[in-house]
């Protein structure tokens, strides 16, 4: 099983900052990772996919990089509505699809 | 557009059976494989089960194989999720999501709460 682990598990920031997460899988997956973010109460939604392609109606400022074992989100200008816990999945050797368990992006 | 939509979640006992239904619409639905991923609370989203779009093939995490089945019915445009031998720790939210091209789910249900406890 490949297990993907995310860092920080929190990160506090303000409006308008640049602010990038970390996810690392325990082997090499290719580009084969999505990230997600998932508001309180709601369901995940789809942000990044294939390592960099923005899903359907997903802002500019969202983008993804990486591939082998070490990825990142990077959030361009942080926005009051991206506060919110992200994960990211990789989906190149599986089953089981696996998750990270999360970076919480909080209000600084 | 493209809708998700569980229920047939509840409070069981241990022990006891539960079956989540999903109802898809606004995509050719037999075209897609659908999952099931779980998020105990104040946990993390861990993948459970996922279904082909002819529903010839299915795939279980360790943790449920042998007490979880997942179905379909593409001419209801419905995805199952048969739970048996209820456990504590299947008390989760059970989201149902569109898997596009076998990796990503790209369009998810508001999720379906499953409780076990006597």
């Amino acid at each position: 099983e490949i297990v993907m682990t995310q860092s920080p598990v929190t990160l506090s920031a303000s409006p308008g900052e640049r602010v990038t997460l970390s996810c690392r899988a325990s082997q090499s997956i290719g580009s084969n990772l999505a990230w997600y973010q998932q508001k309180r109460g709601q369901a995940p939604r789809l942000l990044i996919y294939r390592s960099s392609t923005r899903a359907t109606g997903i802002p500019a400022r969202f983008s993804g990089s990486g591939s082998g074992t070490e990825f990142t989100l990077t959030i361009s200008s942080l926005q009051s509505e991206d506060f919110a816990v992200y994960y990211c999945q990789q989906s190149n050797n599986w089953p089981p699809l696996t998750f990270g368990g999360g970076t919480k992006v909080e209000m600084k | 557009d493209v809708q998700v939509l569980e229920s047939g979640g509840g409070l069981r006992q241990p022990g006891g059976s539960l079956r989540l239904s999903c109802a898809a619409s606004g995509f050719t639905f037999s075209m897609y494989a659908m999952s099931w991923v779980r998020q105990r609370p104040g946990k993390g989203l861990e993948w459970v089960s996922t279904v082909t779009g002819s529903g010839s093939t299915t795939y279980y995490a360790d943790t449920v194989k042998g007490r979880f089945t997942i179905s379909r019915d593409n001419p209801s445009q419905t995805v199952y999720l048969q739970i048996n031998s209820l456990r504590a720790e299947d008390t989760a939210v059970y989201f149902c999501a569109r898997t596009h091209d076998w990796r990503y789910f790209d369009y998810w249900g508001q999720g379906t709460q499953v409780t076990v406890s006597s």
